[in-house]
């Protein structure tokens, strides 16, 4: 059974910083792995796809990796911006059985400060 | 484009009423459909999926069903609802199970059973 997790579960930091988020996953069998980002109440928008032969993606100024062999993708922020609060969740697609489903971690809650 | 609705945005109800949320989606054809419950401190649980009309496959016991009535129809409902029904519901969809394909989540509905 696919297990997500990401760490750390709640994140705060200044206004320009660079940041990392962690995600991990127990099968590495998968098809791809996505990041979505969550604001408070609202529904997922997906940010980043990475397919299971990729290495990495980049839109503006997050940039996701991907290790499949390890489990291990992380979302890279770049000059973090208030605009930027919002929880971040990333989900996994694995390649056997129910390739359909997508397996979610709890997310990190970013905050960034003015 | 393509868009994705939910209604009603919030809902309160007691226990052992019924519920009924509705989804919808425009611009596509024939997408692929699914409901998932986030509850606090838990990730995005899947609850039910659909490839096409008529065609319902659940992931978790519970008492709750789903029904898909049209092409871009998707309702969540219940007979009888429990506290621990309380929770953020969101609908999705996407074209594809193929490697790229990623999923597209509606508004979501707040659900708070007393």
């Amino acid at each position: 059974k696919q297990e997500v997790t990401q760490i750390p579960a709640a994140l705060s930091v200044p206004e320009g910083e660079n940041l990392v988020l962690n995600c991990s996953f127990t099968d590495s069998a998968i098809y791809n792995l996505q990041w979505f980002r969550q604001d408070p109440g609202k529904g997922l928008t997906s940010l980043l796809l990475i397919q299971s032969s990729q290495r990495e993606q980049t839109s503006g100024r997050l940039n996701a990796s991907l290790d499949k062999s390890s489990g291990r993708s992380t979302l890279y922020i770049a000059a973090s911006q208030p605009g930027d609060s919002a929880t971040y969740l990333c989900a996994v697609r694995s390649s056997g059985g129910s390739n359909y489903k997508l397996t979610f971690g709890k997310g990190t809650l970013l905050t960034v400060n003015p | 484009s393509q868009t994705i609705h939910q209604w009603p945005a919030t809902l309160v109800q007691p226990v052992g009423s019924p519920l009924s949320l509705e989804c919808t989606v425009e611009g596509t054809s024939n997408p692929n459909l699914y409901w998932y419950r986030q509850a606090a401190g838990r990730g995005l649980q899947l609850l039910f999926y659909s490839v096409g009309i008529g065609q319902i496959s659940s992931e978790v016991p519970q008492n709750l069903s789903a029904s898909r009535p049209q092409d871009r129809q998707f309702i969540l409902s219940s007979k009888k609802l429990l506290l621990s029904d309380s929770g953020f519901y969101l609908c999705a969809w996407s074209v594809s199970w193929g490697l790229g394909e990623t999923q597209y989540f509606g508004p979501g509905t707040r659900l708070l059973v007393l």
